[in-house]
């Protein structure tokens, strides 16, 4: 089985561009959770969506980042007018089902952003 | 924030045991212990979870105190590829909230 595939897996922009990050649950998950990893320190929840329906965005900055998780294809994360600070590794996490207590969530490899 | 403290770093030597120590002694009844490790520059890894009673995978153990307060990680024959943070975490319904974690050192 295909873990949680992330891409790209690098990321250059420049100031004021846009990137956008993408995140493949695993086969028969439809839960989706993102989480930002600045350089020297931890993982820090950013938002955690369904298909079609975010459940939990109380991580997300409130501009210039957005999520989704349409009902076909992967989830995306979008920054938009990247700035130097959000350099970071982006990771993606996903479940079969609704976060509850003695579920397990399971990460891919990360993107890692890198703004120029 | 993180519900659970962990000590900074920690060394072992190689094909010893690995015991990683966690507090987490505000968790409540619903919450479940979680273990994740992060290799440098890779994903975070599972590596095992339990409520209340001891749990064994082909990873690791993991020792739940009677009264749930504290936790040890047990990697059993621990190798050069153990080298990473390790994170406990507590976490009932809600998405996990990672700390600071132990970064383990295996040392040949």
């Amino acid at each position: 089985n295909a873990g949680v595939m992330q891409n790209p897996r690098h990321l250059v922009r420049r100031r004021g561009q846009e990137a956008r990050l993408r995140c493949s649950p695993m086969k028969g998950h439809s839960h989706v959770y993102w989480y930002r990893q600045l350089p020297e320190e931890g993982l820090k929840f950013m938002v955690y969506l369904q298909k079609e329906n975010i459940i939990d965005e109380s991580g997300m900055p409130k501009e210039r980042f957005s999520a989704e998780f349409p009902k076909e294809g992967p989830s995306i994360l979008r920054i938009q007018q990247v700035v130097r600070g959000d350099s970071a590794a982006y990771f993606c996490a996903s479940s079969p089902n609704r976060q509850t207590a003695g579920n397990t969530i399971y990460f891919g490899e990360g993107s890692w952003l890198t703004v120029v | 924030d993180a519900k659970t403290t962990q000590p900074p770093s920690m060394d072992c030597a190689e094909g010893r045991a690995a015991n990683l120590p966690c507090n987490h002694s505000t968790i409540s009844g619903n919450e479940y212990v979680y273990w994740y490790r992060q290799i440098h520059s890779q994903g975070p890894q599972y590596i095992i979870h339990g409520l209340k009673n001891n749990e064994t995978n082909e990873m690791a153990s993991l020792i739940i105190t009677e009264d749930r307060k504290s936790s040890t990680l047990i990697l059993p024959h621990a190798t050069l590829r153990d080298t990473a943070v390790y994170y406990c975490i507590s976490s009932g319904n809600t998405p996990l909230v990672f700390g600071k974690g132990t970064r383990l050192s295996v040392i040949a």
